[in-house]
């Protein structure tokens, strides 16, 4: 089942903060965040397993709370090359392991304005 | 050190044709995942290949497609007698097999159009 995306776009202006949700009805091995401008491939922003840990990067960030099978990606003093679509992809626990294969949610368009 | 590449980049066919494309993974990843996009949504899984082995395949990858990975390094994606529903972003990843998750990288997708 795909992991529901919130919310489905945002607009900024250049230096605010933003949010972006991704929630799972599985149990989940990991959440992965890609970034995707039109017509490129997703590129690959972080990693997180489970255990609830969190990371940054930059002024990118982001948290994986196991117990809600959520995640929430923060992008700080946002910039204009963040524009773009934001996908969570999961991969469900099995066993302790992870078979691989994610899942995506639908996506969040961002759009950064000077 | 050299990304994921994808061949071609883009393919125009007419309905009926069949269709070939290859994938070629950072070097020493054992892993390789096929995805397809369609415009506005999210890739969605279709196989995947540890070395030579494929592991899992979609209930999306009907029997007009088929996935190689022969000696466990470049893969092939075919379609056989295109439809235009087939007409999407069919994009390539590859990650190595690591304990604690693996990342998975992206190619450059090859754009199907079928008429």
């Amino acid at each position: 089942q795909q992991p529901v995306q919130s919310p489905q776009a945002v607009i900024l202006r250049e230096g605010e903060d933003a949010v972006i949700n991704c929630s799972s009805s599985k149990a989940l091995y990991s959440v992965h965040w890609y970034r995707q401008k039109h017509g490129e491939a997703p590129v690959f922003l972080m990693i997180l397993l489970k255990g609830g840990e969190q990371k940054g990067h930059d002024k990118i960030s982001a948290s994986f709370n196991e117990k809600k099978q959520q995640s929430s990606l923060y992008l700080t003093a946002s910039q204009l090359s963040y524009s773009g679509t934001y996908f969570c992809g999961t991969a469900a626990n099995a066993g302790g392991t992870s078979y691989g294969k994610l899942t995506f949610g639908q996506g969040t368009i961002l759009t950064v304005h000077p | 050190d050299t990304g994921v590449s994808q061949d071609p980049r883009h393919k125009i066919t007419k309905r009926g044709q069949n269709v070939t494309f290859r994938c070629d993974p950072i070097s020493e990843h054992n892993r390789l995942y096929w995805y397809r996009q369609t415009l506005g949504q999210g890739p969605e899984f279709l196989t995947y290949f540890q070395n030579e082995a494929q592991l899992e395949k979609s209930r999306l990858l009907s029997d007009r497609f088929s996935a190689e990975r022969p000696k466990g390094s470049f893969s092939t994606l075919e379609i056989q007698r295109t439809e235009q529903g087939d007409s999407a972003m069919y994009l390539c990843a590859s990650s190595p097999k690591v304990r604690l998750g693996e990342t998975q990288y992206f190619g450059p997708g090859t754009r199907l159009l079928v008429l």
